[in-house]
């Protein structure tokens, strides 16, 4: 049972360029979302899914897209990536929130 | 003022020691409670939830004050494995705007030593 699964793990990006993260998830959670984590700041909530073909903007939604078109897959997308999006970044999902996030193991990305 | 506020630490105890840690929240609509782990670049885990009446998992024990808007973690017999930052978590209230996203405080650190 993988859980949460991240793709890619690391990457470079140039100022300007664009890049999808993707998010797979076989629990047959409703529920998804995408934090990034940044020293001194927390997890912040980038966007979020409460089913299949649903996204919500969350705390800091700004250069960010999302998709949901299957229920197991949510995707992070940056369209001209800024060095302010150097960040880690964490997807995770829940059946009942009631009982907590299961998070996938993050992508490091860098933008230069 | 911030939703979730941690005492960031570091919390630096020797083997054997009894610490604890506090968190408070904002909304006092929130409605489930969690304490997470994280270690050096690793993703966050679950460690327990809080619950109203208090709750107990090994060394770990954590309490809930909804009319202080307080949760604490108490940790005993500390290892050199329980080193990590933990994370104080809150929900939102189910029909409110903030339920299902959970709101993460900033983290406490703790470092054992032999």
């Amino acid at each position: 049972n993988a859980g949460v699964t991240q793709t890619p793990k690391f990457r470079v990006l140039k100022t300007g360029q664009s890049m999808t993260l993707l998010c797979a998830q076989d629990m047959n959670h409703e529920y998804m979302y995408w934090y990034r984590q940044d020293p001194g700041m927390g997890l912040r909530l980038i966007h979020y899914s409460v089913g299949e073909g649903t996204t919500a903007k969350g705390e800091v939604p700004d250069g960010y897209n999302v998709s949901r078109l299957k229920k197991q897959n949510f995707l992070l997308g940056l369209e001209s990536a800024a060095p302010s999006q150097t960040s880690v970044y964490f997807c995770a999902s829940s059946d009942r929130v009631l009982y907590g996030y299961t998070f996938g193991s993050g992508t490091r990305l860098t933008v230069v | 003022r911030k939703e979730v506020e941690q005492d960031p630490g570091p919390f630096n105890v020797p083997e054997g020691a009894t610490v604890a840690f506090n968190c408070t929240y904002s909304n006092s609509a929130s409605q489930s409670f969690f304490w997470y782990r994280q270690d050096c670049r690793k993703e966050p885990k679950l460690l327990m939830s809080v619950y109203s009446s208090g709750n107990e998992d090994g060394r770990f024990t954590a309490q809930l004050n909804r009319a202080s808007q307080y949760i604490s973690l108490l940790i005993r017999d500390s290892k050199l494995s329980d080193s990590a930052t933990y994370l104080c978590v809150v929900n939102g209230k189910a029909g409110g705007t903030s339920y299902g996203k959970l709101t993460f405080g900033q983290g406490t650190i703790l470092t054992v030593h032999p």
